[in-house]
């Protein structure tokens, strides 16, 4: 049962470049996120979508591009990257907008 | 946006402890959920909650909605060592979840 995938699970990036994290969904889920989760810290949700087509902005959208082309796929784009944006990634899925379920996360270091 | 706010931030308990960590919100929310996370994975869903009033039990754990909508709480009863790991709270006014920032249990054996 593959569930939410994510790749890379591991990623280190040079100041200014640029790089897609992949997340992929088996589920038929119509919902999905995408959250950063800094030390100590909760989640915070940088975007969502309620379906293909669709996207829309969270807390904090700024530095980070979303596409969903379609159901399974959710990917998020991070243009220029900054210090400021070494995290953990965490995609979730949702079936219609009730309990979110978690990938294992991609591990971004920007130095 | 919300304000989640999610208290103990820590807990050093004996094994066999009962536990009880709760998250409070500024807003109403319509679902409380609570997930587990241990080190280097994902959240791990442990309860949902849709309705005010609900009580909601998976194993040793039990959960409730307040009547407000407003706040959640999270028991576990007779801790165990794998009890052990960081406890998040999350709600949903509208269609985004909003985390807490986590009770972070240790189980001493």
């Amino acid at each position: 049962n593959a569930g939410v995938t994510q790749t890379p699970k591991f990623r280190i990036l040079k100041i200014g470049q640029s790089m897609t994290l992949q997340c992929a969904q088996d589920m038929n889920h119509n919902y999905m996120y995408w959250y950063r989760q800094d030390p100590g810290m909760g989640l915070k949700l940088i975007y969502y979508s309620v379906g293909a087509g669709i996207t829309d902005k969270g807390e904090v959208p700024n530095g980070y591009n979303v596409s969903r082309s379609t159901t399974e796929d959710f990917p998020l784009r991070l243009e220029l990257a900054a210090p400021s944006q070494t995290s953990v990634y965490f995609c979730a899925s949702s079936p219609l907008d009730r309990e979110l379920f978690f990938g294992e996360g991609s591990r971004l270091t920007v130095l | 946006g919300q304000q989640l706010n999610q208290s103990p931030q820590s807990m050093f308990i004996q094994e066999g402890e009962d536990v009880s960590m709760n998250c409070t919100s500024s807003s109403i929310f319509n679902t409380w959920l609570w997930y587990k996370q241990d080190p280097g994975e994902g959240p791990v869903l442990l309860i949902a909650l849709y309705k005010a009033g609900e009580l909601t039990s998976n194993g040793r754990l039990t959960a409730q909605f307040g009547i407000t909508r407003k706040d959640s709480f999270l028991n576990i009863s007779a801790s165990i060592p794998s009890d052990v790991g960081i406890y998040f709270c999350a709600g949903q006014p509208g269609n985004q979840f909003y985390f807490g920032t986590g009770t972070s249990l240790t189980v001493i054996p």
